[in-house]
């Protein structure tokens, strides 16, 4: 059972280009997300999916694009890196959506920086 | 907005110590509080879960509690041991909001011999 697996694991990327962070799981989890980590502020939500099919924006969505064609993938599409978004990168899952089954089960992250 | 503060930002003492980790949170209408753990380079690891409804659940050597009134929850880690060196993090959840957490920015702690 890998869980929530990330790749890349680092990525270095110039201003201007595009790249995709891959997040699959196997758990079978309705819920996916992306967090972005950056020193002093603490994780913060950039996109959710609640299912296939389905997806919201979180805190801080601009300059990112995500989709969720099946339960088990969920990638987070950068189409115009800026070195604001040099950060690492987590992409979590759980069971279900609602409220009180929300344990999240973390991937290990991908660091990305930009140039 | 929900903010979630975490003070101290580090923290160091001996192997074997008791000691506590504080977590506050400026909007008292939440779902749930967890608890989590990173470690370097790593991604999180989740601890413990505090329902609305609840004061405090247990897991080994953790203990962690909720009062929503004060906007507060604490993790009390008994006998500390070098292993429990990370940072914890605490995450709040509220009403209405699916699984969408608001993170404190964590407590660096470490646990020296």
């Amino acid at each position: 059972n890998a869980g929530v697996t990330q790749t890349p694991k680092f990525q270095v990327l110039k201003t201007g280009q595009s790249m995709t962070l891959q997040c699959a799981q196997d758990m079978n989890h309705e819920y996916m997300s992306w967090y972005r980590q950056d020193p002093g502020m603490g994780l913060r939500l950039i996109h959710y999916s609640v299912g296939a099919g389905i997806t919201d924006q979180g805190e801080v969505p601009n300059g990112y694009n995500v989709s969720r064609s099946t339960t088990e993938d969920f990638p987070l599409r950068l189409l115009s890196a800026a070195p604001s978004q040099t950060s690492v990168y987590f992409c979590a899952s759980s069971r279900s959506s609602s409220s009180g089954a929300n344990v999240l089960t973390f991937g290990a992250g991908s660091r990305l920086t930009v140039l | 907005k929900q903010e979630v503060t975490q003070i101290p930002a580090a923290l160091s003492v001996p192997e074997g110590e008791n000691l506590v980790l504080n977590c506050s949170f400026t909007d008292s209408a939440i779902y749930n509080l967890q608890w989590f753990r990173q470690d370097p380079g790593k991604g999180l690891t989740s601890l413990l879960l505090i329902q609305s409804s609840q004061r405090e659940q247990t897991s080994g050597r953790l203990n962690a509690s909720l009062d929503k009134s004060s906007g507060r929850s604490t993790l009390y880690i008994a006998a500390s041991q070098p292993g429990d060196s990370a940072t914890y993090l605490c995450a709040a959840t509220n009403t209405g909001t699916a699984s969408k957490l608001t993170f404190g920015t964590g407590t660096r702690l470490q646990v020296t011999l």
